[in-house]
């Protein structure tokens, strides 16, 4: 079965950093996209970038909000994604998920894991 | 980026059908077939109903249908039932397949 756990997420004031991590299992890793979605407490559901496989040259794209900020990798010894945040701001605050995409869409879906940030 | 702009609520009685729309800008969905649907109820993570404007993964019931047309694309659940009653996103991209975005989200009451 397919399971992608988050961990990582906690209590940050503005301008701190932080790195997310999601444990993959169940499916080849390295020939997977990877993106992270979030969702701000009571709001809808936002993307924030992807890493794609590494037959598709292993590279990364994000959103407008958080480019310049945020960066995707990932350890395929390990079956990890990470989500390393920087210069987090309140907006930032939000459930951050894993996700595996496929025929363009997001088919799995990790548990998430809450980002608050807050002085 | 566009946005995608869906009703913030509908509504339904048990058995009936109702249709979610998902307005894109011009161009948005022309000849693009990716167009993906979730369900969240809440407290819980996404679960995905459509994938690329109609298919439905295994397991998702056949109640639920997607399409598109023009600007628009979407979601249509007949034979209401008390657990469809969540959050309901639509997602797509400007065409580039790079950069994703979702509608707001739609709220499903079923009365």
């Amino acid at each position: 079965d397919v399971q992608l756990v988050e961990s990582g997420g906690g209590l940050v004031k503005p301008g701190e950093s932080l790195r997310l991590s999601c444990a993959a299992s169940g499916f080849t890793f390295t020939n997977a996209w990877m993106s992270w979605v979030r969702q701000a407490p009571g709001k809808g559901l936002e993307w924030v970038g992807r890493f794609n496989s590494k037959t598709d040259g292993g590279t990364t794209d994000y959103a407008a909000p958080v480019k310049d900020r945020f960066t995707i990798s990932r350890d395929a010894s390990k079956n990890t994604l990470y989500l390393q945040m920087s210069s987090l701001k309140t907006e930032d605050t939000a459930v951050y998920y894993c996700t595996w995409e496929i025929w363009g869409s997001f088919q799995y879906w990790g548990q998430g894991t809450l980002v608050t940030v807050s002085s | 980026q566009s946005a995608l702009t869906q009703p913030r609520s509908v509504s339904g009685s048990p058995g009936q059908s109702v249709t979610i729309s998902c307005a894109g800008t011009s161009g948005d969905f022309d000849g693009y077939k990716y167009v993906s649907w979730y369900q969240q109820h809440p407290g819980k993570a996404p679960k995905v109903l459509i994938y690329e404007v109609s298919k439905r993964p295994s397991g998702v019931p056949d109640r639920f249908s997607g399409s598109k047309s023009g600007n628009t694309a979407s979601l249509t659940i007949s034979g209401l039932q008390a657990e469809d009653e969540a959050d309901y996103y639509c997602c797509s991209s400007a065409g580039s397949y790079t950069n994703w975005v979702f509608g707001g989200g739609t709220k499903l009451t079923v009365l």
